[in-house]
């Protein structure tokens, strides 16, 4: 059974410019978070779906980011217009259920800006 | 606001002796704990995890500690090899949410 997988495994890009990042997670997994570690701080939570809804985004830092999951399948998530600050590793985490279910994470996508 | 800390960025030991990697947490509405262990241009993996209502919960070489009155948990790997070199993460949650909050990881190496 193939796992998360995360397009592309590296990004860089000028200021001012867009990305989009994109995450697949297992087949049937309904749920999707976005994380993004940076400088090796901490792995942050951006946000969640079950599905196609959003139903926690409190992560998010500001509204440069956006997040969609259409159709409920794969999500990608756009950062636009890109600042020095939002370089990091961004990763991708499915699991089946809401409550108590593994998180499995993709390998991640490290996006420098420069 | 950090709510999950591993003051530890990182830890030696030798080959055959105990790891223990410790983490701290702020939020008293957490209940579920885990551990998750990162090799270098991968994403995380889970290792093990515990609820609020244990103390302990044991895998093999792997045993992770909660003191909840502390807000301290511990994982302990026993005896350490040099395959178990690699960043590990504490992280936290509340039951039914599952939304999880890492430390920064701490970063082991077990020497031959």
């Amino acid at each position: 059974e193939a796992g998360v997988t995360q397009f592309p495994s590296h990004s860089v890009i000028e200021k001012g410019q867009t990305v989009t990042l994109r995450c697949d997670p297992i087949s049937g997994h309904d749920n999707l978070y976005w994380y993004r570690r940076v400088m090796g701080k901490e792995i942050k939570f951006l946000l969640h779906f079950v599905k196609e809804s959003k139903q926690d985004e409190s992560g998010m830092p500001n509204n440069r980011f956006l997040a969609e999951r259409t159709g409920g399948t794969y999500s990608t998530l756009k950062v636009q217009p890109a600042e020095l600050e939002d370089s990091g590793v961004y990763f991708c985490a499915s699991s089946l259920w809401t409550g108590l279910s593994t998180q499995y994470f993709g390998p991640g996508t490290r996006l420098l800006v420069l | 606001d950090q709510q999950v800390k591993q003051n530890s960025p990182s830890l030696s030991v030798q080959e055959g002796r105990i790891s223990i990697l410790n983490c701290d947490y702020t939020n008293s509405m957490f209940d579920y704990f885990l551990w998750y262990k990162k090799y270098p241009a991968e994403g995380p993996t889970f290792l093990i995890s515990i609820s609020s209502i244990k103390d302990k919960n044991e895998d093999g070489r792997f045993t992770v500690f909660l003191n909840k009155s502390a807000k301290h948990l511990s994982l302990h790997i026993v005896p350490s090899q040099p395959g178990d070199s690699a960043v590990y993460f504490c992280a936290a949650s509340v039951y039914n949410n599952n939304d999880m909050r890492f430390g920064a990881g701490t970063r082991l190496t077990v020497k031959p």
